[in-house]
């Protein structure tokens, strides 16, 4: 398909990881992201992996990359109230960047 | 640089008018991208310029809405006349490059009732 490929919601409980998965489509893709939106704002770069890689770490993020696949996840260590949010997907294609319909993680105390 | 600019901030206006979104990229940036926001459909990519001509606008829904970018700092996004289901957040960014980091802005929200 044409889509980048995300589910919409995701519940966790404060301290537990969270896991935001994600396909996307062109295996040419360049740069794969993850976009955070918070409440009332814009999207915000949160990270980002070069195809060539399969796993980046900073701080309480890790991202893995299954270009097999075409599989993309996030995880989130230790989550914390504040990283209640949209976490959008998003891979470059050419001049475009296709974002998924975003992930709504909610966290509970 | 203050960021990507979009104005108004809010809009609510009444079905069959003419809506103008505007946006201000950030200096130097070549790419700029019009985005709609919406519960249903997640976001949803509706034109992109490159160096202020327009590269693909598919994801215009209709021809109701019409993009302009007369200089490297100023778009237009314009809808008319305007119905209830535009009624979204309509987010305006821009980049340096084809890959490099898209910058948001803060969006409009649109309501028309």
């Amino acid at each position: 398909g044409e889509d980048v490929e995300q589910s919409l919601f995701l519940s966790v409980r404060e301290g537990d990881s969270s896991v935001i998965n994600c396909t996307y489509t062109d295996s040419s893709s360049t740069y794969l992201y993850w976009y955070k939106q918070e409440p009332g704002a814009g999207l915000q770069l949160l990270t980002y992996i070069f195809s060539n890689m399969d796993m980046k770490q900073d701080q309480r993020l890790t991202v893995l990359l299954n270009k097999k696949d075409k599989h993309l996840s996030l995880r989130i260590a230790d989550t914390q109230t504040g990283d209640s949010a949209i976490y959008f997907c998003a891979e470059s294609i050419k001049s475009d960047m296709r974002f998924g319909a975003g992930t709504r993680l909610t966290v509970k105390p | 640089d203050a960021g990507v600019i979009q104005s108004p901030r809010h809009e609510v206006t009444e079905m069959g008018q003419e809506v103008t979104l505007r946006c201000k990229p950030i200096s130097g940036h070549d790419y700029l991208f019009w985005y709609r926001q919406t519960m249903m459909r997640g976001l949803e990519l509706l034109i992109y310029f490159n160096n202020n001509v327009p590269i693909d606008d598919s994801g215009m829904p209709e021809d109701r809405f019409s993009a302009k970018m007369p200089n490297a700092s100023f778009s237009t996004l314009k809808i008319q006349p305007s119905e209830p289901r535009d009624s979204a957040v309509y987010f305006c960014a821009s980049s340096l490059g084809q890959e490099l980091e898209a910058f948001f802005g803060q969006g409009t929200r649109l309501t028309v009732v």
